[in-house]
């Protein structure tokens, strides 16, 4: 069965770096577009990033973008999130999530949560 | 940017009611409109894509409908495990959600 397994949440200080991991199985990775979702506490839900199958297209939230980086390892079936000069404003859990049919999300990992704070 | 408004905020409503879900996009985004439910803790889950199309395993008491800008998920008869926050989200030009609706038990 599909499964989306995210690590490497935390806790950072502003200013600070972390890089997530979402970890794929039951499925062919390489096939599909993948993208990072985040849900601050008690908000509502953030798209935050999209990468194309063989990663020839990339986008961004304007929320994010210069900091953060997505980028995939199709041969690890692996998806990941390298955040920079973190903000308290990206708190939240975040989650990598698979394509479905008309660009919804289908599958979801079960979220890993970063915290920014001092 | 395409924005994405969802109303009611918050509905409460028992056990067998009918619901009804709004969402309106800021521009045409005919129909590329999707659902999700959402339980305190847990991912997201999709339940509607292409604006009507049910989601394999979504129970058929959940239906979709609209197109262009307005949008509409109904609940055709509440159920204990349908009390949750529902999102809707649109995919016509990258990615955006609504702000939630809370559908609580009377």
């Amino acid at each position: 069965q599909v499964q989306l397994v995210e690590s490497g949440g935390g806790l950072v200080k502003p200013g600070g770096s972390l890089r997530l991991s979402c970890a794929a199985s039951g499925f062919a990775f390489s096939n599909y577009y993948m993208s990072w979702i985040r849900q601050a506490p008690g908000k509502g839900l953030e798209w935050i990033s999209y990468i194309r199958k063989n990663g020839s297209a990339i986008y961004y939230a304007d929320s994010v973008k210069g900091r953060f980086t997505i980028s995939r390892d199709n041969a690890k079936n692996s998806l990941y999130l390298q955040m920079n000069s973190l903000r308290g404003e990206d708190t939240a859990v975040y989650y990598c999530a698979r394509e479905g049919l008309s660009g919804s999300y289908s599958y979801w990992g079960q979220g890993t949560l970063v915290t920014v704070s001092s | 940017d395409i924005q994405m408004t969802q109303s009611p905020s918050s509905l409460s409503a028992s056990v067998g009611d009918g619901v009804t879900i709004t969402c309106r996009a800021s521009q045409n985004i005919l129909n590329f409109l999707n659902w999700y439910q959402q339980k305190p803790g847990k991912a997201p889950n999709l339940l509607i894509y292409g604006a009507s199309n049910l989601q394999s395993g979504v129970p058929s008491r959940f239906s979709g409908s609209g197109s262009g800008t307005e949008f509409t998920l109904t609940i055709s008869s509440l159920q204990p495990d349908d009390f949750a926050t529902y999102y809707c989200q649109q995919s016509y030009s990258l990615w955006t959600f609504g702000q939630g609706t809370k559908v609580e038990i009377k």
